[in-house]
């Protein structure tokens, strides 16, 4: 069974900041891990995938997370943030590149203070 | 680019009305998704179609079904509304190694 935690369900940072939201697996198999962003009133938009390549992966919007299989963890990072990165975070797990079941964490909502 | 299509966007039902979501995935994609994101929730996977046929299947009451049709297009439907079905449905579809996109979602709102 796969799935993730996602610690911190508020995170403030500053403008310019270094952004780091968290992110935990669970998984019985090699996972595949996403992130989302959600913006207000907006669905789902991928920013970036973790499918057992690179271990490294650069996302949209200056986005990357790093896979740590001695973890457990995909952690999102940005090196500084910006005012249009408030929104709401989701880590997602799944057990296939299909993603034929996406397991979401519970989000964690980003605030840039300026 | 073209991008997986809901509709509608917003949904007003009273109780025990029936509801039909509907969701048109990105061309040449096979698989398509349903989530259920409740308010302050993350989005719970209901049922999911590869090839018009019913492929996974998550937390989906019984009084909800769901279909895949031949151009690849899905339709939820909700029978009984009941108050806590009022929620944001995602839609998403994928390529069978593709990633899934997820469309813009129906908000529902049961009254």
């Amino acid at each position: 069974a796969q799935s993730v935690t996602q610690l911190g369900s508020h995170v403030s940072v500053s403008e310019g900041a270094l952004v780091l939201l968290r992110c935990n697996y669970s998984s019985s198999v090699p996972p595949y891990l996403f992130w989302y962003v959600q913006y207000p009133n907006q669905g789902l938009q991928l920013l970036l995938k973790y499918t057992s390549a690179a271990t490294l992966v650069k996302g949209i919007n200056g986005f990357e997370a790093e896979f740590k299989k001695s973890e457990t963890s995909f952690h999102l990072t940005k090196p500084s943030a910006h005012m249009s990165d408030a929104a709401e975070y989701f880590c997602a797990v799944s057990d296939s590149n299909t993603g034929n079941q996406f397991y979401f964490g519970t989000g964690t909502s980003l605030t840039v203070i300026p | 680019a073209a991008g997986v299509i809901q509709s509608p966007r917003h949904l007003i039902k009273e109780k025990r009305e029936t509801a039909t979501l509907k969701c048109y995935p990105i061309p040449r994609h096979d698989t398509v998704y349903w989530y259920q994101q409740g308010p302050g929730q993350d989005p719970q996977f209901l049922i999911s179609f590869y090839e018009k046929m019913q492929s996974d299947k998550g937390s989906i009451p019984d009084r909800f079904s769901a279909q895949q049709f031949s151009d690849y297009h899905s339709e939820l439907n909700m029978s009984s509304l009941e108050l806590g079905d009022s929620a944001l449905y995602f839609c998403a579809s994928s390529r069978t190694t593709g990633v899934a996109f997820f469309g813009q979602g129906t908000r529902l709102t049961v009254v």
